[in-house]
């Protein structure tokens, strides 16, 4: 069984760029969700994915979009980077109707 | 005030004692309850998955609920220092998304 990927581990982006970060679901789930986490917080939810459509929604802004392969990878996009979007991502996936959620290693976004 | 509440700590014991950890939330229509451990700059790996009021044990794990007082435990027995990590409550209804609303986390050390 193979758990919950992400790339890249640690990308440096500079204000105002654009980043685009990467997820494979666990094998077997259809739904991935992304996660915020500021340096010594919990995660904040950003939104969720099953079958290709946006699931649900956080407090986060149009910049942040996403994205669901069929074959359940899923992409985060950030456009025009403010110094806050700084902080891990997480990604996490699960089976529709379980709540029991799986999540990655995390990609470490700097943006100065 | 936010939906959940949990002491950030730090939180230091020795080798051996048993640790109780907590949060408390607001929103009464949260029926799944976990409890997440995170080792620095990695991922949240689910440790306990509690539905509705009650009990779990697993290990040296238990999880408890009380949702006449919206509040959750987790008791770590015979604490280790492999148990030493940021432990973070989440919670969700069965509403919409797989949502997870986390506590800001406790950062625990067990000292040898």
């Amino acid at each position: 069984e193979t758990g919950v990927t992400q790339s890249p581990t640690h990308l440096i982006k500079t204000r105002g760029q654009q980043v685009t970060l990467r997820c494979s679901s666990q094998s077997g789930h259809n739904t991935v969700s992304w996660y915020q986490q500021a340096l010594g917080q919990g995660p904040q939810f950003i939104f969720q994915y099953y079958r290709e459509e946006e699931n649900g929604r956080g407090n986060f802004p149009p910049r942040f979009s996403g994205l669901q392969f069929p074959n359940y990878s899923s992409e985060l996009n950030v456009n025009a980077l403010e110094l806050d979007d700084s902080a891990l991502y997480l990604c996490a996936s699960s089976l529709a109707g379980v709540e029991k959620l799986f999540f990655g290693s995390g990609t470490q976004l700097s943006v100065l | 005030q936010k939906e959940v509440e949990q002491d950030p700590g730090p939180l230091s014991v020795p080798e051996g004692a048993i640790v109780s950890l907590n949060c408390t939330y607001s929103n009464s229509a949260f029926q799944y309850f976990m409890w997440y451990r995170q080792y620095s700059r990695k991922g949240p790996e689910l440790l306990m998955y509690t539905y509705s009021s009650g009990n779990k044990e697993d290990g040296r794990f238990t999880a408890q609920v009380d949702k006449s007082s919206k509040y959750i435990s987790l008791f770590i027995r015979d604490s280790q220092p492999s148990d030493s990590a940021t432990y973070l409550c989440a919670m969700t209804s069965r509403e919409g998304a797989q949502k997870l609303v986390f506590g800001q986390g406790t950062r625990l050390t067990i000292n040898p």
